[in-house]
């Protein structure tokens, strides 16, 4: 049972809109920041998202992160085939790194 | 190119004991926190244990506090963690991450830059 909880798959349509949430409480989201990462298929996860909502150099802005209160979002707008992947949040919470259950997206 | 390159993973028994290594090059090792997470065999991750720059401060998950020790060596760019008292539950891809700030536990930071992995199989 992780920490963060978020749904186990999520799926869109290519050009479609799809959001991924991360749920926490007070001790991790509700007080710090929260990062995303990228897993592609058989490869190293690769942070996606920072600081809620920064993006770090080459990804495109059609990834953007929120948070609000104790839980966060990752939207992916204009999907594309290679977006299939895991997505995990993740946040400081009292003394430990947290990571959210992972979601498997899927492009239909 | 920023790079890290782990290495020391194999087959292990349940009580054994393991080194793994991590090189790092393409940035100041000494100026970043590193990290090790690692994910089991179809599971999501698991943060395992953090460093700051210069060895001051250190924290590990409680699943493994107690059996790894994780340590660095800035003259030679290298993250280690030892692993005693193995256990088939720490049957993992073990990933070497640098951090975005120098202390481990700085919680505005996030791990930018991740290695490829090494396996670790506890198993008789």
């Amino acid at each position: 049972q992780s920490v963060l909880t978020q749904p186990p798959s999520a799926s869109g349509t290519p050009g479609q809109r799809v959001t991924i949430s991360c749920s926490g409480s007070s001790s991790n989201i509700g007080s710090n920041t929260v990062n995303w990462y990228q897993q592609l298929p058989g490869t190293a996860p690769k942070l996606l998202i920072y600081s809620n909502n920064h993006r770090p150099s080459g990804v495109p802005d059609r990834f953007s992160g929120s948070k609000s209160g104790t839980s966060a979002s990752l939207a992916i707008s204009g999907l594309q085939s290679e977006d299939e992947a895991d997505y995990y949040c993740a946040a400081w919470d009292d003394s430990s790194w947290v990571f959210g259950g992972g979601t498997k997206l899927t492009v239909l | 190119e920023v790079q890290l390159v782990e290495a020391g993973g194999g087959l292990v028994q349940p009580g054994r004991s393991l080194r793994l290594s991590c090189a790092a090059s393409g940035f100041t090792f000494d100026d970043y926190a590193m990290h090790w997470v690692r994910q089991a065999p179809g599971k999501g991750l698991e943060w395992v244990s953090g460093i700051s720059w210069n060895s001051g401060s250190i924290g590990y998950a409680d699943s493994v506090k107690g059996r790894f020790t994780i340590s660095r060596d800035n003259a030679k760019n290298s993250l280690y963690l030892q692993m005693n008292s193995l256990r088939a539950e720490d049957t993992a891809l073990y990933y070497c991450a640098k951090f975005s700030g120098t202390q481990w536990l700085y919680q505005g930071g996030s791990f930018d830059i991740w290695g490829q992995g090494t396996m670790v199989t506890v198993s008789s």
